[in-house]
């Protein structure tokens, strides 16, 4: 059974900083990965989607690396902005059903 | 560009009240899928629909019914409302496997 783990669950960073949240899962098996960023009390939002024949994949200050070995992913966002403060989740698809999988999530702040 | 979209974004009811929630998707994806999240509890699958005409359960199918009603929209149905079912309600559609899952917004419901 797959299983979709975040850590942190909480990170906290001054303006500018550069960061990555952690993504891992249990069966390299997976025909893509998914990054969403959720602000609070609203719906989730595609980040960046990386298919399992990918390595990287970018868009503007966000990088998201994903290693199937290994069963890591990692989202990489630069020159962090208070703006970015939401909770980021990662997410891979049942190859069954299609529903996706998803991690606890990482909330993050990034403070002015 | 609409997406997905649900409706209502907001509803309070009494226990035992019935109500339906509606998805409609505009981008003519074959599967979609009703979750719901709960703190602490993440996103769970309650019903998806891989193509117009079919419907499974997912992961937490007690109290609700869907109805695929065209490759467009998929309707859930609370038949009687009950505390329990408090939560935010997620609609979400996708085209092949390899492609992204896109959400709608949420609808907040309260069982009072």
């Amino acid at each position: 059974k797959q299983e979709v783990t975040q850590i942190p669950a909480a990170l906290s960073v001054p303006e500018g900083e550069n960061l990555v949240l952690n993504c891992s899962f249990t069966d390299s098996a997976i025909y893509n990965l998914q990054w969403f960023r959720q602000d609070p009390g609203k719906g989730l939002t595609s980040l960046l989607l990386i298919q399992s024949s990918q390595r990287e994949q970018t868009s503007g200050r966000l990088n998201a690396s994903l290693d199937k070995s290994s069963g890591r992913s990692t989202l990489y966002i630069a020159a962090s902005q208070p703006g970015d403060s939401a909770t980021y989740l990662c997410a891979v698809p049942s190859s069954n059903t299609g529903k996706l999988i998803f991690g606890q999530g990482t909330t993050l702040q990034v403070k002015p | 560009n609409a997406g997905v979209t649900q409706t209502p974004k907001f509803q309070v009811l009494k226990t035992g009240q019935s109500m339906t929630l509606q998805c409609a998707q505009d981008m003519n994806h074959n599967s979609m899928y009703w979750y719901r999240q709960d703190p602490g509890m993440g996103l769970r699958l309650i019903y998806y629909s891989a193509s117009e005409g079919t419907t499974d359960k997912g992961e937490v199918p007690n109290g609700y019914n869907v109805s695929r009603l065209n490759k467009r929209e998929f309707s859930l149905r609370l038949e009687s409302a009950a505390p329990s079912q408090t939560s935010v309600y997620f609609c979400a559609s996708r085209g092949q496997l390899n492609q992204p899952q896109h959400f709608g917004d949420g609808t907040r419901l309260s069982i009072l």
